[in-house]
């Protein structure tokens, strides 16, 4: 059973603040790693993906990967109410002889920036 | 490209009906993923596809559902007869080696509504 676990939330930050967003998964094959954001009534889009141990940073967002821990998070500095949202981590889990295959998916956490 | 395209993007039925919600993946792309969304369950894998071949159906629910990619340009799922309990967000999704390291892009989604 391959899991990902995420805070549901909701995760409330004021206009500004870094918003730490968190993910555990338990596949320990697991290669790749992804933060898709979702707006209420709208469908997930991709916003960052990380391979490696260490950070990865985007912009106002940075992923930091430890495969060791089976950790990864996503971290938004000066959030923005536009970054209000559900933030749904995905865990790859690779097809025999393929880099690609299904995504696990977390249950997401719902973010609030307040102005 | 104009993305992943999912027709309808509302559906209301009544129970007992056939159901068909369809979707056309991006050009190029070889994987194509079927999800659904729902508040208690978050995002389900129902069925994905590699090259037009399913892959892995273990999450279409029971008989009631189907699906097929007949090419690599169209897909469809089928809910014959629809339930009130299979209300829900449909996602389609398509993956490639383009697609942002492997992540996918998904549909608008097709929003159930069986009464």
């Amino acid at each position: 059973q391959k899991e990902v676990e995420q805070n549901s939330g909701p995760l409330s930050v004021p206009e500004g603040a870094i918003a730490s967003l968190n993910c555990t998964y338990s596949d320990r094959g697991s290669q790749s790693f992804f933060w898709y954001r979702q707006y209420s009534g709208k469908s997930p889009e991709l916003i960052m993906f990380i391979y490696s141990n260490g950070d990865k940073e985007d912009g106002r967002f940075t992923a930091q990967l430890n495969k060791a821990s089976q950790y990864v998070s996503l971290l938004i500095r000066d959030s923005q109410p536009s970054d209000s949202a559900t933030y749904l981590c995905a865990v790859n889990n690779p097809d025999r002889g393929s880099t690609l295959g299904r995504l696990y998916f977390g249950r997401g956490t719902q973010l609030t920036v307040w102005p | 490209d104009a993305g992943v395209i999912q027709s309808p993007r509302h559906e209301v039925t009544e129970m007992g009906q056939e159901v068909t919600l369809r979707c056309k993946p991006i050009s190029g792309h070889d994987y194509l993923f079927w999800y659904r969304q729902t508040m208690m369950r978050g995002l389900e894998l129902l069925i994905y596809f590699n090259n037009n071949v399913p892959i892995d159906d273990s999450g279409m629910p029971e008989d009631r559902f189907s699906a097929k990619m007949p090419n690599a340009s169209f897909s469809t799922l089928k809910i014959q007869p629809s339930e009130p309990r299979d209300s829900a967000v449909y996602f389609c999704a398509s993956s490639g080696y383009d697609s942002g390291g492997y992540g996918y892009t998904f549909g608008s989604g097709t929003r159930l509504t069986v009464v």
